[in-house]
């Protein structure tokens, strides 16, 4: 069964509106999460590292101030894109890493695709 | 450079023929290596790790050259069900700083 799970997984909005995603790790804890965006026929990018209890890392070219993550607790973390325009659309995929013995093993969600018109 | 690179692809094999993939990699500081799967619109599934030794799950094997900075993908027996995007995924140690690398994919197409 699922072990990340993403909410919403679909989501229209106008633009200059937010929207939250929320990534949950469902029976494990996660100290870090990766966000990602993935444009069509695209290979998936991270967007920047979720770290719980401190500031999370962007990747270079990332706007931290327009994609807002806060990572609440050892099992969510949450991207928020704000004043949203039709380019952020895209989707995107949260992921956890599992450590279970190595190597560890990346659990992603299911994803949310967001369209903004 | 690429920190990891992939042919794209597609690979179009008939059902039954064996089809193999490699991906390179930049950095010789990478630990973890990993094949995913991701069908259209889907999100990455893991298919497989990739051990030193070499590992194999049913049809499908994978093996690391570190000193030459590769792994590969090797199917057999390929079904129309395999279809999908072969993701390789390189992961350095997952201190915080550090990053996860995708590979852009490369595209099977199994054909009846």
């Amino acid at each position: 069964g699922a072990v990340v799970s993403q909410h919403p997984s679909r989501v229209i909005c106008k633009s200059g509106t937010s929207v939250k995603i929320e990534c949950r790790s469902l029976d494990f804890q996660a100290t870090t999460m990766f966000w990602y965006r993935q444009f069509p026929k695209q290979s998936l990018m991270l967007m920047a590292t979720s770290n719980e209890g401190s500031k999370a890392t962007y990747e270079q070219g990332v706007e931290k101030d327009k994609f807002l993550i806060n990572h609440a607790s050892l099992t969510l973390s949450t991207l928020t894109v704000t004043s949203a325009h039709p380019e952020d659309s895209s989707f995107y995929i949260c992921s956890a890493p599992r450590t279970q013995g190595p190597p560890e093993t990346q659990y992603f969600g299911p994803g949310t695709r967001l369209l903004v018109l | 450079r690429k920190e990891v690179e992939q042919d794209p692809g597609p690979f179009n094999v008939p059902e039954g023929a064996t089809v193999a993939f490699n991906c390179t990699y930049s950095n010789s500081a990478s630990q973890s290596f990993f094949w995913y799967r991701q069908d259209c619109r889907k999100e990455p599934k893991l298919l497989m790790s990739v051990y030193s030794s070499g590992n194999e799950d049913g049809r499908f094997t994978a093996q690391l050259n570190r000193a030459s900075q590769y792994i590969s993908l090797l199917i057999r027996d390929s079904k129309l069900s395999d279809s999908a995007t072969y993701l390789c995924v390189v992961n350095r140690d997952l201190n915080r700083d550090d990053k996860i690398i995708f590979g852009k994919g490369t595209r099977l197409h199994i054909l009846p």
